[in-house]
């Protein structure tokens, strides 16, 4: 049974056209994770949340937000996407945070957006 | 930023083979390393997580080293097998105040049958 669910799995979206990610789960983990991974490079974490406290990290752009309005969802909005935004989103889960305990994350299977 | 780097990038063995891969992070500040496996089209699964220098962690016919003084471990999979041509990621938490977790790019491995 699948435990982290992204949707859609191929997002299509055109320059500058806001488009939002999906992200659920059903471990009732305290932490969801946004990755973003292009191609052939290291995912790379662009904020998280820890209950309802959000956690940006530093060199992620503003174009990118996040949403988390219960245990379950959470969501990444890119607000203005650029072709540059073109890659993998990966949403991950943990029940403790990844960075300070020894917790596994818990991956969906990654949304691919693409920039016209 | 932290350096996590693996090696190869991307290899391609025979079915039967055994192989081994590279993840060398910074040898200071080491908290912890987790490896996973990222087949196609799925999503990345946890295969370790290694805290201590000189553990070794194995699940069937893969295994891990760790040696945090020098700052690298090592995957190997023994006899490998079609189903294990997957990504292998390694990700590298540092210890201290300010605590990371920073991913290397992976291996891409294929086997052939």
């Amino acid at each position: 049974d699948a435990m982290v669910i992204q949707n859609p799995r191929y997002q299509v979206t055109q320059f500058g056209k806001p488009v939002t990610l999906s992200c659920s789960q059903t471990l009732n983990h305290n932490v969801m994770y946004w990755y973003q991974q292009k191609s052939s490079q290291a995912p790379k974490l662009l904020f998280h949340y820890y209950d309802k406290d959000f956690n940006n990290e530093a060199d992620t752009p503003d174009n990118f937000q996040s949403r988390r309005p219960n245990t379950s969802f959470c969501f990444l909005d890119i607000r203005s996407p650029g072709l540059g935004d073109a890659a993998m989103y990966l949403c991950a889960t943990s029940g403790r945070l990844a960075q300070t305990s020894t917790d596994t994350q818990y991956f969906g299977p990654g949304t691919r957006l693409t920039v016209l | 930023i932290l350096n996590v780097e693996q090696s190869p990038q991307s290899l391609h063995v025979q079915e039967g083979d055994s192989t081994n891969f590279t993840c060398s992070f910074p040898s200071s500040n080491f908290y912890a390393l987790h490896w996973y496996r990222w087949e196609t089209a799925k999503s990345p699964e946890a295969l370790f997580v290694m805290t201590l220098n000189g553990d070794e962690k194995k699940k069937g016919r893969i295994s891990a080293t760790l040696n945090t003084k020098e700052g690298y471990s090592y995957l190997y999979i023994k006899g490998s097998q079609p189903e294990d041509s997957a990504t292998y990621l390694c990700a590298f938490i540092s210890s201290g105040s300010a605590r990371q977790l920073t991913f290397g790019s992976g291996t891409q491995l294929t086997v052939l049958p």
